[in-house]
């Protein structure tokens, strides 16, 4: 199993550039998550899905889209790219939202 | 929502000595209480965690207790070791719900 991959590890973007971060994982889990690291802020939550084509918002969801269509893959949109947006991203799947959670290795983004 | 918070954001330990963090949640229907271990460049990856219904769990070195009267919950880490320099996160969740995480303690084991 390769457990939770993620793409790219890392990432410029100009301010107003789109893009997706992609996240997919192989141990069939139905709860898959995506997260913001900030330096002092702990992981915040900015989307959820407890399973294929049901995704909900977290703690931070402004200027992030996403969509689960399948149970492997869970993309994150930016829509508008913005400097406060620069941060290292984890995606995370777990059988539900009482069980291990798995962390992939995480995405860095630079907003200029 | 969930609130937790977590206590010390910094904690240095001699060698062999213990360390404990400390964490409180605000919900008294979180069920599930996970630790995780981070490295510096790296993802999280949990080392123990406690559902409601028990009280201490414990992992060789390693153990958590929780305390749903109070609503907190610590982590115990016994005889430390340079390699347990890690950032360490508590997090609280629901069944069917979110997980929340605390802001992090940075340890640091002095050789």
């Amino acid at each position: 199993n390769a457990g939770v991959t993620q793409t790219p590890k890392f990432q410029v973007l100009k301010t107003g550039q789109s893009m997706t971060l992609q996240c997919a994982q192989d141990m069939n889990h139905e709860y898959m998550s995506w997260y913001r690291q900030d330096p002092g802020m702990g992981l915040r939550l900015i989307h959820y899905s407890v399973g294929a084509g049901i995704t909900d918002q977290g703690e931070v969801p402004n200027g992030y889209n996403v969509s689960r269509s399948t149970t492997e893959d869970f993309p994150l949109r930016l829509l508008s790219a913005a400097p406060s947006q620069t941060s290292v991203y984890f995606c995370a799947s777990s059988l539900d939202s009482t069980e291990t959670q798995y962390f992939g290795p995480g995405t860095r983004l630079l907003v200029l | 929502g969930e609130n937790v918070e977590q206590h010390p954001s910094t904690l240095s330990v001699q060698e062999g000595d213990s360390a404990v963090i400390k964490c409180t949640y605000s919900d008294s229907a979180s069920n599930y209480f996970p630790w995780y271990k981070q490295e510096l460049g790296k993802g999280p990856q949990l080392i123990i965690d406690i559902r409601s219904n028990v009280g201490e769990k414990k992992d060789q070195r390693i153990a958590v207790t929780l305390n749903k009267t109070a609503k907190h919950f610590s982590l115990h880490i016994t005889e430390t070791q340079p390699e347990d320099s890690a950032v360490y996160f508590c997090a609280a969740s629901i069944t069917g719900n979110q997980f929340y995480f605390g802001t992090g303690t940075s340890l640091t084991v002095i050789p």
